[in-house]
């Protein structure tokens, strides 16, 4: 099983500032990695696929990075709805595997 | 706008049964790979059970195989969970969640159906 590790557990941040998420992978996922927000009540938002590419309907401020291993999620300016739960994801190899998830905060 | 509809969960007893259901529309479901996945209270995000557009292929978590099934009606546009052998960590929010294109992300998901296994 490809385990994904995300860092940090928690950012906290001000709105307008930029946020970096990470996410590991225990082996190469080569580009075969999503992004997910999530906030709470509400059920999951496929953000990024393919490591770089964005979702239908996803802001500009969203964007991927990385392959093999190491990906990055970054966020260029955050906006008030962008406080929220991020995951990743890999569809490299079965089982099909999520990260731990990052909760970003406002500070 | 696609819709999927989860329902079926409840309170079950450890060792008990529940068959979960996913009510689709407004795209062509039968040409879509689907999934199961679920998440425990206050917890994140695990992979549960994928089923293919003609359900001749299907895939499992460790966690579950043997004890859950899942399949599909492509004429229902529905999709199904059928659960065995419920254990206290099968307690979660169980989503269905559709695959975009053959790639096995999920674009779509449904509200979600809570399933809680306590004696």
């Amino acid at each position: 099983e490809i385990v994904l590790t995300q860092s940090p557990a928690t950012l906290s941040l001000s709105p307008g500032e930029r946020a970096t998420l990470s996410c590991r992978a225990s082996q190469s996922v080569s580009t075969n990695l999503a992004w997910y927000q999530q906030k709470p009540g509400q059920t999951p938002r496929l953000l990024i696929y393919d490591a770089s590419n964005r979702a239908t309907g996803i802001p500009a401020r969203f964007s991927g990075s990385g392959s093999g291993t190491d990906f990055t999620l970054t966020i260029s300016s955050l906006e008030p709805e962008d406080f929220a739960v991020y995951y990743c994801q890999q569809r490299s190899k079965w089982p099909l595997t999520f990260g731990g998830g990052t909760k970003v905060e406002i500070k | 706008e696609v819709q999927l509809v989860e329902s079926g969960g409840g309170l079950v007893q450890p060792g008990g049964s529940l068959r979960l259901s996913c009510a689709t529309s407004d795209f062509t479901f039968s040409t879509y790979s689907m999934n199961w996945v679920r998440q425990a209270p206050g917890k994140g995000l695990e992979w549960v059970s994928n089923i293919v557009s003609s359900s001749n292929t299907v895939y499992y978590a460790d966690s579950v195989k043997g004890r859950f099934t899942i399949s599909r009606d492509n004429a229902k546009n529905s999709l199904y969970l059928q659960m065995n052998g419920l254990r206290d960590e099968d307690t979660a929010v169980y989503y269905c969640a559709r695959n975009p294109n053959s790639r096995l992300y999920f674009d779509s998901w449904g509200q979600g159906t809570l399933v809680t296994v306590s004696s």
